[in-house]
């Protein structure tokens, strides 16, 4: 099965610097990568995705960037804000038998100190 | 409101004592799942369900049960909870796609089995 993993497990980041985190995945078949935010005591509520005909995806300060080859795709956040604290976690989908089968990362704890 | 709803919020429970996490949506969603989240486990998938009357067994499903009786409805039994079990359990749901689509997260329920 599809195995993901996720660095950093913790980011610490000045305010208005930006955050880098990383995964990589196992199933050259994932198609589907979204990555959601988890503020504490809250959902997971997706931020952004992307799709494996996609490189890159931006939308205001945060970006997603998907290597195929390299099986790796990453999270970017520029010019941080006190309210981007939060888990952070990024998936991979795989179409498993008429349905998508979604693996998790293990999610990063991102603080940002004002 | 599109919603995705789970009760309880809270349970505290004892070992052996059956009990169920009821979880609707009102998004006309095919596809359920549910989760549970540890820390440095991230989010793993226990069951999940295609349509009324289809599921299937996640990654971690021993100890659980579901059922879809009806599209909106997606219940997680827990027949003879261990201390195990003790876990933030998250209900999602979405449309269906080969290509993956957006989950839609419950607020979660937090069971501690003693």
């Amino acid at each position: 099965g599809e195995n993901v993993e996720q660095h950093p497990s913790t980011l610490s980041v000045q305010e208005g610097d930006s955050a880098v985190i990383k995964c990589t995945y196992s199933d050259s078949a994932s198609n589907y990568f979204p990555w959601y935010k988890q503020e504490l005591g809250k959902r997971p509520q997706l931020i952004i995705d992307i799709r494996s005909n996609v490189g890159e995806k931006k939308d205001q300060r945060i970006a997603v960037t998907l290597n195929k080859t390299a099986k790796h795709f990453s999270l970017h956040i520029t010019e941080t804000q006190p309210e981007d604290s939060a888990v952070y976690f990024c998936a991979a989908s795989t179409n498993s038998g008429g349905y998508q089968k979604v693996t998790f990362g293990i999610g990063t704890k991102l603080q940002v100190i004002p | 409101e599109a919603q995705v709803t789970q009760n309880p919020r809270y349970l505290i429970t004892v070992t052996g004592k059956k009990l169920t996490v009821t979880c609707s949506q009102n998004m006309n969603h095919e596809y359920m799942s549910w989760y549970r989240q540890d820390p440095g486990l991230g989010l793993r998938q226990i069951y999940y369900s295609m349509n009324v009357e289809v599921t299937d067994k996640g990654d971690v499903p021993e100890g659980y049960k579901v059922s879809r009786k009806e599209k909106r409805n997606f219940p997680l039994i827990l027949e003879s909870p261990s201390p195990n079990q003790t876990s933030l359990y998250f209900c999602a749901s979405s449309f269906p796609g080969l290509r993956g689509n957006e989950q839609f997260f419950g607020p979660g329920t937090r069971l501690t089995v003693l």
